[in-house]
C-alpha cells in the first residue's frame, strides 16, 4: 500500500507554545487529508478534512483557530496546535486519499503523541 | 449522521477459541474497513470490504459485509496471543470515514 509519513512521532511541549505536525504522502498525490485525535482507550475522532489548496472543513466542536490546518501541496498537510494546553495532550493521526481518482483506500500516518506539560 | 456501533468493546478470549466482533452502522454505505491498533501505534489495515456479501480472510481473521443489514463481522478462529490488540471497524460516509468505538481483544493462554 501507499505510504503516509507523519512527523514527529512524539513531542513534548510547554503549555502556551505551538506545535506543528506534518503529514506527507510519499508515493501518491493526496488530494484529501484527514486529521484525527485519539484519547487513551478511545476511538479516533475526526477533527477536520483538508483538500489541497482550499480551507479545511472542521468537525463540530473543533476550534479552527486552535487547530490550524494547511494543505498547501498535494503531498503535505500540516496541523498546528496553537497555544497548547494539557487537555490537548492526545494521539493525533492523519490519513490521506487521492479522491478524484475515484475510490481509493485511506492510508494512515504513524501518529503523533503530543504531551503538553 | 453516520453512526457506527461496534461490540463487544472488551473481549477476553482463551487461546484456541473462536469469537466474532460485530459492527453495525446507521446509513447506507458499501465500503467498510477493519483495522488493528497495537498500543501506542497507528492503524494497520486488515480488510477492505467494498460490496454486499464481500468476505475476506487472512490467517485466523475473516471479515464479511452485509450492506442490507448494515452489518459487518470480524471472526476470529482459534485465537492466539499475537492477536491481542484493539480492532476498529470504519464505515465510508458521504465525505469521510467514521470509526466504531473499538474492541479491545485480549487472548490469554
Amino acid at each position: 500500500g501507499a505510504v503516509v509519513s507523519q512527523h514527529p512521532s512524539r513531542v513534548i511541549c510547554k503549555s502556551g507554545t505551538s506545535v506543528k505536525i506534518e503529514c506527507r504522502s510519499l508515493d501518491f498525490q493526496a488530494t484529501t487529508m484527514f486529521w484525527y485525535r485519539q484519547f487513551p482507550k478511545q476511538s479516533l475522532m475526526l477533527m477536520a478534512t483538508s483538500n489541497e489548496g482550499s480551507k479545511a472543513t472542521y468537525e463540530q466542536g473543533v476550534e479552527k483557530d486552535k487547530f490550524l490546518i494547511n494543505h498547501a501541496s498535494l503531498t503535505l498537510s500540516t496541523l498546528t496546535v496553537t497555544s497548547a494546553h494539557p487537555e490537548d495532550s492526545s494521539f493525533y493521526i492523519c490519513s490521506a486519499r487521492d479522491l478524484p481518482q475515484g475510490y481509493t483506500e485511506a492510508f494512515f500516518g504513524q501518529g503523533t503523541r503530543l504531551t503538553v506539560v | 449522521e453516520l453512526k457506527v456501533e461496534q461490540n463487544p468493546l472488551f473481549l477476553s478470549m482463551q487461546e484456541g477459541k473462536n469469537y466474532t466482533i460485530y459492527c453495525n452502522y446507521s446509513t447506507t454505505s458499501d465500503r467498510l474497513y477493519w483495522y488493528r491498533q497495537d498500543p501506542g501505534k497507528s492503524l494497520e489495515s486488515l480488510f477492505v470490504l467494498l460490496s454486499n456479501g464481500a468476505v475476506k480472510q487472512e490467517g485466523r481473521l475473516m471479515a464479511s459485509l452485509d450492506t442490507k443489514a448494515r452489518l459487518s463481522t470480524l471472526h476470529i478462529t482459534a485465537a492466539v496471543h499475537d492477536l491481542s490488540a484493539t480492532y476498529f471497524c470504519a464505515v465510508e460516509g458521504a465525505r469521510d470515514m467514521r470509526f466504531g468505538a473499538g474492541t479491545r481483544l485480549t487472548v490469554k493462554p
